[in-house]
């Protein structure tokens, strides 16, 4: 029973290119959840999708970054025009999909994005 | 202030100590307690999930809430070095969907 899986593992960019995160949820599950942690901060929420519709993306900053989670397919972070402070680790986690504050998160192994 | 706190570490410990790891938190919507484990280079693993105030008890973990002084423990006996990872701390609105907040987590090493 795979878990959640998120591609790649590594990203290396340079300033002003886009980065592009998959994240394919537990088998089941309908809900994705997408997450930065920088060092010494913590796990910062960031999006909240369901399939086709984005239901809280108040943690994503206004500019440069997008999501979606499409009826077929991962679920994909989107950054444009990256800069050195968009470097961090990216967690995507899903859950069963009552989306209740009990659905428990499964988290995947991250993406560790660096930019250049 | 941050919503909630967590002493960063790093905590070391020798083999077979109990382990006592907190957080506090100062908003009173938070009704749901997590505590996930972190590897190094890994993602959060959930270990205990408790939503009263009380304790909660999964093998050698320990969950420990007190909502009235907004204050949440983990308690981890005879510890093992292979307990030796990143723990942090997280919660949730009362209703609604799971949007977590995370402590920053504290690093613990067990010492063999």
């Amino acid at each position: 029973n795979a878990g959640v899986m998120q591609n790649p593992r590594h990203l290396v960019r340079r300033r002003g290119q886009e980065a592009r995160l998959r994240c394919s949820p537990m088998k089941g599950h309908s809900h994705v959840y997408w997450y930065r942690q920088l060092p010494e901060e913590g796990l910062k929420f960031m999006v909240y999708l369901q399939k086709e519709n984005i239901i809280d993306e108040s943690g994503m900053p206004k500019e440069r970054f997008s999501a979606e989670f499409p009826k077929e397919g991962p679920s994909i972070l989107r950054i444009q025009q990256v800069v050195r402070g968009d470097s961090a680790a990216y967690f995507c986690a899903s859950s069963p999909g009552s989306g209740r504050a009990t659905d428990t998160q499964y988290f995947g192994p991250g993406t560790r994005l660096t930019v250049l | 202030q941050k919503e909630v706190e967590q002493d960063p570490g790093p905590l070391s410990v020798p083999e077979g100590a109990i382990v006592s790891l907190n957080c506090t938190y100062s908003n009173s919507a938070f009704q749901y307690f997590m505590w996930y484990r972190q590897y190094s280079r890994k993602g959060p693993e959930l270990l205990m999930y408790t939503y009263s105030s009380g304790n909660k008890e999964d093998g050698r973990f320990t969950a420990q809430v007190d909502k009235s002084s907004k204050y949440i423990s983990l308690f981890i006996r005879d510890s093992q070095p292979s307990d030796s990872a990143t723990y942090l701390c997280a919660m949730t609105h009362k209703g609604g969907y799971q949007k977590v907040t995370f402590g920053t987590g504290t690093k613990l090493q067990v010492i063999p």
